[in-house]
């Protein structure tokens, strides 16, 4: 069974950086692009981004790019989206996806001083 | 970007009423497009991908149709369990986008 758990989440201050992680389990993590996705109090979704199978390749949401950055550790089964100078407008649930059908739970970020 | 407009935004169905919510794409997408439900406090769960095909376990009162810029998603038989909300994405050109989303709740 495919599992996405993801971790890291919480409460920060504005400008602060913080560091997802999700661990994947039921497939073999490096062959599969995975992505993150964040959904907001509002409900609206956000596809922040992608990383090739191998770690080698990224994609971004263009409005995200300087600030997200998404990487992995096949070794671990772990996908990562270290997020630096964080705003308010970045409260939300992330989650972790193998595209198009496996989610994570989400974990909740909240921006705030 | 590729801007995805969906409709309605809410909806409110009797019991065994079909419904149908459409996504529009500001550029055509190839079928590149899959459906979810999300119910409240969940995961997003995967309905339909490549525009019409039903995942693994979707009941077949789902479907999806649709081509180019127009989409939609038929649910044919409300059924309690499908209230909730649900959204469209678009796969065909990165950044990947997601409708506005579509509340649904039994009448």
């Amino acid at each position: 069974e495919v599992q996405l758990v993801e971790s890291g989440g919480g409460l920060v201050q504005p400008g602060a950086s913080l560091k997802l992680s999700c661990v994947a389990s039921g497939f073999t993590f490096s062959d599969y692009w995975m992505s993150w996705v964040r959904q907001t109090p509002g409900k609206t979704m956000e596809w922040i981004g992608d990383i090739k199978y191998d770690g080698s390749y990224t994609n971004y949401a263009p409005s995200l790019k300087n600030r997200f950055t998404i990487s992995r550790d096949n070794a671990k089964s772990t996908l990562y989206l270290q997020m630096s100078n964080v705003r308010s407008e970045d409260t939300a649930t992330y989650y972790c996806t193998r595209a198009p059908g496996y989610w994570g739970q989400g974990v909740m970020v909240t921006v705030s001083s | 970007d590729i801007q995805m407009t969906q409709s309605p935004a809410s909806l409110s169905a009797s019991l065994g009423e079909t419904i149908s919510i459409e996504c529009r794409a500001s550029e055509d997408i190839y079928s590149n497009l899959a459906w979810y439900q999300q119910k409240s406090g969940k995961s997003p769960q995967l309905l339909i991908y490549a525009a019409n095909r039903l995942q693994d376990g979707v009941p077949s009162r789902f479907s999806g149709s649709g081509s180019g810029t127009q989409y939609s998603l038929k649910i044919s038989g409300m059924q309690p369990e499908d209230e909730g909300d649900y959204f469209c994405l678009q796969g065909s050109k990165f950044p990947w986008t997601f409708g506005g989303g579509t509340k649904l709740e039994l009448k």
